[in-house]
């Protein structure tokens, strides 16, 4: 079955290092989204790339995270310097947009970030 | 901005119980899908509504969408231990563009044996 691979499924890191997140897309899907997840907030969409192209980053704070798309088989998600207030679990999602009838949003593990 | 709000965000029942979760937006969507997440696990796609008033069943849950098109439910009839997760809805606006995919709180469902 097609799925959608990210890498690492777990990181813990000392505050102030860089973290990167790595998302395989599923084959053919047009649109990478990439969600935090906390206890507190939910699932929150930080940022997403249609064909490639990233369309919307306002839920991302800027000045520590970057996200990118350099080939259609790879996304990225950075933070540096990363603080404990990172801590949360990261999710990739992929999906074929606009949403037709019964197109929904594939998610990969996640990456479960602990900042110390 | 467009906003989901879903209640209750905890529920805890007995095994053998219904269980009910709400989800209601700010605006009109042009369809509302439902997930469900496992504890540990990630959110997997469970149904999507488009139609007002549309009523969708799976086994032992059953889909609403509102007459309005602002807000949707999710019962579930008897409860089983495998129903444990949480349940999550996201909407869509008519543009269809991902920014406007929003998703509510979850509901956290606990199902005691």
């Amino acid at each position: 079955d097609a799925r959608v691979t990210q890498t690492p499924r777990h990181k813990v890191t000392e505050m102030g290092q860089e973290v990167t997140m790595r998302c395989q897309p599923i084959l053919g899907h047009n649109t990478v989204f990439w969600y935090r997840q906390t206890m507190m907030q939910g699932l929150e969409l930080l940022a997403y790339f249609r064909n490639r192209a990233p369309l919307d980053d306002s839920g991302m704070p800027k000045d520590r995270f970057s996200a990118e798309m350099p080939d259609a088989t790879l996304a990225t998600l950075k933070i540096q310097p990363s603080e404990p207030r990172d801590s949360a679990v990261y999710f990739c999602a992929s999906g074929f947009l606009p949403l037709a009838t019964n197109e929904k949003l594939f998610f990969g593990s996640g990456t479960q970030l602990s900042v110390l | 901005g467009q906003q989901v709000m879903q209640i209750p965000q905890y529920q805890h029942v007995q095994e053998g119980e219904d269980f009910t979760t709400y989800c209601n937006s700010s605006t009109t969507l042009s369809n509302i899908q439902w997930y469900k997440q496992r504890p540990g696990g990630h959110p997997v796609f469970l149904i999507q509504l488009v139609k007002s008033g549309e009523v969708k069943k799976q086994k032992r849950l059953t889909f609403q969408f509102g007459e309005a098109k602002k807000n949707s439910s999710l019962h579930i009839t008897a409860t089983q231990t495998t129903d444990v997760g949480t349940y999550f809805c996201a909407g869509t606006l008519s543009s269809g563009s991902a920014r406007q995919l929003t998703f509510g709180s979850g509901t956290q469902l606990t199902v005691l044996p």
